[in-house]
């Protein structure tokens, strides 16, 4: 089992839609989850940080975090075209000391 | 926010050849540098993690002694592929956190190295 799993995609949505992304993880003892989106041929940026279970709402982005399922999501409101890019589940295991990322799920915004 | 700087951006050279690859904390001081690797259409690999002060703690399948890494100060750290083959071309990244407890980490603009 991979420590990070995501759905490779792509998730296709029309824009104004909600998009979800989703991704679960192995290790019980993780405690910081990170979204990053990156755009081809460019390096990742840092979207949303969560650390606790519930939702956290930032502009049109909200993270959701379950720890007893182990499972992290992030919701895109109104998606724009602008959207368009491979978003990246980053998880912090404490005990590994390390962030651990998915493998990213393209996102494609149609018009 | 904090803000990591990687140089060059973009670095064609010769088979045989060495390339270094600068990595800078602008704002905060970080003791702890990370290098990713990215391959076109594929996942971010991690290579190596950098201490500052001590060696570096490289992934299995890194050749050490072929991805150098110095981390000689709380806000500098280099990667160095020496004797570059082509298969060696590829997107690496540097990152690095800021300090405090579950800060996230903060990524540089990447360096394309292309090794003809």
């Amino acid at each position: 089992q991979k420590e990070v799993e995501q759905n490779s995609g792509p998730l296709s949505v029309p824009e104004g839609a909600i998009a979800s992304l989703n991704c679960t993880y192995s290790d019980r003892g993780s405690q910081s989850f990170f979204w990053y989106r990156q755009y081809s041929g460019k390096s990742p940026e840092l979207i949303m940080s969560i650390y606790s279970n519930g939702d956290k709402e930032d502009g049109r982005f909200t993270a959701q975090l379950n720890k007893a399922s182990q499972y992290v999501s992030l919701l895109i409101r109104d998606s724009q075209p602008s959207d368009s890019a491979t978003y990246l589940c980053a998880v912090f295991s404490g005990t590994a000391s390390k962030l651990t990322f998915g493998t990213g799920t393209r996102l494609q915004v149609t018009l | 926010g904090a803000v990591v700087s990687q140089h060059p951006s973009r670095v064609i050279c010769k088979s045989g050849t060495s390339v270094k690859i600068e990595c800078r904390s602008l704002d905060f001081q970080a003791t702890t540098m990370f290098w990713y690797r990215q391959f076109p259409k594929k996942s971010l690999m991690l290579m190596a993690t950098s201490n500052e002060g001590s060696k570096a703690t490289y992934e299995q399948g890194v050749e050490k002694d072929k991805f150098l890494i110095n981390h000689a100060s709380l806000t500098l750290s280099t990667l160095t592929v020496t004797s570059a083959h082509p298969e060696d071309s590829s997107f690496y990244i540097c990152s690095a956190r800021d300090t405090g407890f579950n800060s996230p980490l903060h990524f540089g603009n990447g360096t394309r190295l292309t090794v003809t």
